[in-house]
């Protein structure tokens, strides 16, 4: 059974560093990309990032939103994926997704972990 | 505003189809063959139910279908049920550097 399992969120005051974790079984990591996907309360889903499987460099992409502020990596020994947040804003304040990824390409979530919530709050 | 714009909500009763849309542009709905529907129950995480348009992941049920037509994907549920009453969005990949967008979500009341 593919799982994924976010963790690493809370109450972060604005300006501050966050990182979170997402720890992946069921399936062989490395063959994957993962996405993460926040949802602030009551909005809707809003893609921040992606990292490609080595196999395709392990390169990132980001939304625009958040691309000086967030990046992405990924443990294929351990198969755990992060997002580190800075400069954190009001704003981010959201429930925070770790996804797989399905082919090669696409960027597209297929699996997703339970979330994790991140409050930006003084 | 999101990107893809999707109907606020929609409703039928046990037995009827629906049907939701999702319109976006020539950047990304119109040119990519990678449009998603993800069904979200409150407090859940989304599933997904639909990839490349029409194509259903192994196990879902038939009553769900994609299709797309220029600028705009569909969601059709058959035989609506109760346990269908959820939040859908829509999503697609996207010319770079935007890469993936999503639909603002579609609540879909069962009467």
């Amino acid at each position: 059974e593919v799982q994924l399992v976010e963790s690493g969120g809370g109450l972060v005051q604005p300006g501050r560093s966050l990182r979170l974790s997402c720890v992946t079984s069921g399936y062989t990591f490395g063959d994957y990309g993962v996405s993460w996907v926040r949802q602030a309360p009551g909005k809707g889903l809003e893609w921040i990032g992606f990292i490609r499987n080595k196999r395709y460099g392990g390169t990132t992409e980001y939304a625009a939103s958040v691309k000086d502020r967030v990046s992405i990596s990924r443990d294929d020994s351990t198969s755990v994926a992060y997002v580190q947040m800075n400069s954190l804003r009001k704003e981010d304040t959201a429930v925070y997704y770790c996804t797989r990824v399905y082919g090669s390409g696409t960027f597209m979530p297929d699996y997703w972990g339970q979330g994790t919530l991140v409050t930006v709050s003084s | 505003q999101s990107a893809l714009t999707q109907p606020a909500s929609v409703s039928g009763s046990p037995g009827q189809s629906i049907t939701i849309s999702c319109t976006g542009t020539s950047s990304d709905v119109g040119k990519y063959n990678i449009v998603t529907w993800y069904q979200q129950h409150p407090g859940k995480a989304p599933k997904l139910m639909i990839y490349e348009v029409n194509r259903r992941p192994s196990g879902l049920s038939n009553r769900f279908s994609g299709s797309k037509s220029g600028n705009t994907a569909s969601l059709t549920i058959s035989g609506l049920q109760a346990d269908d009453e959820a939040d859908y969005y829509c999503s697609s990949f996207a010319d770079s550097p935007t890469f993936v967008v999503f639909g603002g979500g579609t609540k879909l009341t069962v009467l």
